[in-house]
């Protein structure tokens, strides 16, 4: 089975425009998670989504969003974007067992 | 709420030796899972082990173990006969079964940037 992939890997953005990343989980994994990874921060959970649905959400604020299609390849939003939103962004899925396992990740620069 | 601590931010080994790297957590979740990744320098996060909280025995995977002792908090992970490839930082995260509500949340440790030397 091919793994979790995420496009695009790298972005370059300037304060205030918004992005769109996508993730597509491995094939049969319903559950998409999003993770934010800084050298500040660490990593931290963003949200989760199941058949479509957000079933978790971490501590972030409203402009970042995301959403999950039938084919439960997820895209992750962020509007107004600000400097520290600079960070490498991973998803990860799973269905069923205990593990996530984690594509790649996008690695975002805003200018 | 959970919480993972790592204690050592830097470790250094040498090739074909042992090296444990510490995890703590703490947890209201009666039942939960601890995990181990590694993230090499290209950014992806490799999945490493699994521990499940009713367990009994401690997890092993090829070279990597767990030792897992719920009385103290602790999920340390040994990587045995170390090689050059597994310099990396190493993720230890939990995830609560119960207290969550089934959702797949996973909470991050700060990571060990582990080095093998010759």
């Amino acid at each position: 089975k091919a793994g979790v992939t995420q496009t695009p890997r790298y972005l370059i953005k300037t304060r205030g425009q918004q992005v769109t990343l996508s993730c597509s989980p491995i094939s049969g994994h319903r559950s998409v998670s999003w993770y934010q990874q800084t050298p500040g921060q660490g990593l931290q959970f963003l949200f989760e989504y199941f058949s479509e649905t957000q079933r978790n959400k971490g501590n972030f604020p409203g402009r970042f969003s995301g959403r999950q299609f039938s084919n439960s390849r997820s895209e992750m939003n962020v509007s107004t974007l600000e400097l520290g939103d600079s960070a490498l962004y991973l998803c990860a899925s799973n269905e069923g067992s205990e593990t996530q396992y984690f594509g790649p990740g996008t690695r975002l620069l805003v200018l | 709420a959970q919480k993972i601590t790592q204690t050592q931010p830097g470790m250094f080994v040498q090739e074909k030796e042992a090296v444990t790297l510490d995890c703590t957590y703490d947890t209201s979740d009666p039942s939960y899972g601890l995990f181990w990744y590694k993230q090499p320098s290209s950014g992806e996060m490799i999945f490493l082990i699994y521990q499940g909280s009713y367990d009994q025995q401690n997890a092993t995977e090829g070279r990597y173990s767990l030792n897992f002792q719920k009385a103290r908090k602790s999920a340390n992970l040994v990587i045995s006969a170390s090689q050059l490839g597994d310099s990396a930082m190493y993720f230890c995260a939990m995830r609560g079964f119960i207290l969550t509500g089934g959702g797949n949340k996973l909470t991050f440790g700060t990571g060990t940037q582990l080095k093998v030397e010759l």
